[in-house]
C-alpha cells in the first residue's frame, strides 16, 4: 500500500530561525511529488512539483528537494506569514490519484 | 488567487435537507475532483471526473452524488447527510486528465445539524 508520512507533526520556530520539514514515502512508483501550503479554513495552495531524485525547486524562502525515499522543504529565515500547514502528496504513476501525507503545522513566532 | 471557484463558502443544512455545492474552473482543465477534509487531516478523495468520465471512491456514501454538466462545472449534491459529514469540501482541477498538478479551490464549509 502506498504511504506518505510527514515529520514533525507540528513545528514552532522563531522568526528568522531556519528549519526543514520532511516528507517520506513508501510507494509503488514515483511519477511526481507535490508540496502544498494550506492556511486555516482555506484550500491547499500549490507550491512545487518534483519529478526525480536530485531535483530542487525554490520560491522565496522555500526550497524543496527530492531523494529516492524522501523530500525536504527547507524554510530559510521564516516570517510569521509562513505559518501554515504544509502538505506533501505523491503520485505513484500517471493517471493515479494523489496520496497525501498528514501535513506539518508550522508556526513562526515574531 | 485560485482559479477554481466554489460556492457557497459556508452551508448549514439539516439532516433531511437537499443542497448542492458548486464548482467552476476556466483554465481548460479536463479533470475535476471533490475532496473532503476534516480538521487536522489531509484531503480525502471522494470523486474525480476525467474528460467528464466519473471515477468513484467506493467508500463514499450514496448520500453524496456528483454531477459534471460540462468540463468547466462540477456539482456535489447532498441529501440526508449526517452530522459526521460536517467538513471542508474542496473542489480541484488538473490540466489534461488525472496526472498533473492539482489546483484547489477555497473550499465550502459544510455543517450538518
Amino acid at each position: 500500500e502506498d504511504q506518505v508520512t510527514q515529520s514533525p507533526e507540528a513545528l514552532r520556530l522563531q522568526e528568522g530561525e531556519s528549519s526543514s520539514l520532511n516528507c517520506s514515502y513508501t510507494v509503488s512508483g514515483l511519477r511526481g511529488l507535490f508540496w502544498y501550503r494550506q492556511d486555516p479554513g482555506k484550500g491547499p495552495e500549490f507550491l512545487f512539483t518534483l519529478y526525480s531524485a536530485g531535483e530542487e525547486k525554490e520560491k522565496e524562502r522555500l526550497k524543496a528537494t527530492l531523494t529516492k525515499k524522501e523530500s525536504f522543504l527547507h524554510i530559510t529565515a521564516p516570517k510569521p506569514e509562513d505559518s501554515a500547514t504544509y502538505l506533501c502528496a505523491v503520485q505513484p504513476f500517471y493517471g493515479q490519484n494523489f496520496v497525501f501525507g498528514p501535513g506539518t503545522r508550522l508556526s513562526v513566532l515574531p | 488567487d485560485t482559479e477554481v471557484t466554489q460556492t457557497p463558502k459556508h452551508l448549514v443544512m439539516g439532516m433531511t435537507n437537499k443542497k448542492s455545492l458548486k464548482c467552476e474552473q476556466h483554465m481548460g482543465h479536463r479533470a475535476m475532483y471533490w475532496y473532503k477534509q476534516k480538521a487536522k487531516k489531509p484531503p480525502e478523495l471522494m470523486f474525480v471526473y476525467s474528460y467528464e468520465k466519473l471515477s468513484i471512491n467506493e467508500s463514499v456514501p450514496s448520500r453524496f452524488s456528483p454531477e459534471c454538466p460540462n468540463s468547466s462545472l462540477l456539482n456535489l449534491h447532498l441529501h440526508a447527510l449526517q452530522p459526521e459529514d460536517s467538513a471542508l469540501y474542496l473542489c480541484a482541477s488538473s490540466q489534461g486528465g488525472i496526472g498533473n498538478t492539482i489546483y484547489f479551490g477555497e473550499g465550502s464549509w459544510l455543517t450538518v445539524v
